[in-house]
């Protein structure tokens, strides 16, 4: 089955420890990104990557990196969690050909709290 | 930069009412154009996009939307919902050329609550 996955689901962190939240795709898409979701706000781009080692910046990249070392994963990195970072993270891929008509598909979340 | 507006942050319905959720973009050049669904406790899903040709589109379960590039919108419509249809909805749009060439620029969404 084609899908995005991204784990943890759920994590409670308190501030300052350094997490991870990984994300894998299965359909060999070149672009992947990772959003966050506040409500009120809808999904803000954080990160993104038009192919492996390729990733820039997208609307709120403050406190995440990530990195692109191979093509199926693209790990969301908090160095240093602040309680501002608390948010519903989603990461998605899509094939680089045709990148601005095709559908981008959704990995189902991770509910991050920082404390 | 990209902006999506979605002009209600919330529509309560009853069941078997008509509903529009609205959605207008600010772009200078040309567009793809997105309505995804995001149902209680789960991911984004696409629920009809236009890229080209005819203005209507229209999804499998009884959406649809149309493009006015006059009026840069591209509200989302349906008949008569269900209660099934209690979601989130996100209007996003693409940029068919320049720089940001596939980043999906969403609006704030629209909580659809429909009432028995």
């Amino acid at each position: 089955e084609a899908q995005v996955t991204q784990n943890p689901r759920y994590l409670i962190t308190v501030t300052g420890k350094k997490l991870t939240v990984t994300c894998s795709q299965n359909m060999n898409h070149e672009y992947m990104s990772w959003y966050r979701q506040d409500p009120g706000l809808g999904l803000r781009q954080i990160y993104y990557s038009m192919n492996v080692e390729v990733t820039d910046k997208g609307d709120v990249p403050e406190g995440y990196k990530v990195s692109r070392k191979e093509k199926r994963n693209f790990p969301l990195i908090l160095e240093s969690p602040s309680p501002n970072q608390t948010s519903l993270y989603f990461c998605a891929s899509s094939p680089l050909e045709g990148v601005s008509t095709d559908t981008q598909y959704f990995g189902p979340g991770t509910r991050l709290t920082v404390l | 930069a990209q902006s999506v507006t979605q002009l209600d942050s919330q529509v309560p319905v009853f069941e078997e009412a008509p509903v529009e959720l609205r959605c207008n973009y600010s772009s200078s050049v040309s567009v793809y154009l997105f309505w995804y669904v995001q149902y209680p406790n789960q991911g984004l899903q696409l629920l009809l996009k236009y890229l080209s040709g005819s203005t209507l589109v229209e999804s499998i379960n009884g959406f649809e939307a149309e493009f006015n590039k006059s009026q840069t919108s591209f509200h989302l419509r349906k008949p008569s919902v269900h209660i099934s249809d209690t979601a989130e909805y996100f209007c996003a749009v693409k940029r068919g050329r320049g720089s940001t060439l596939g980043r999906l620029y969403f609006g704030r969404g629209t909580q659809l609550t429909v009432w028995p």
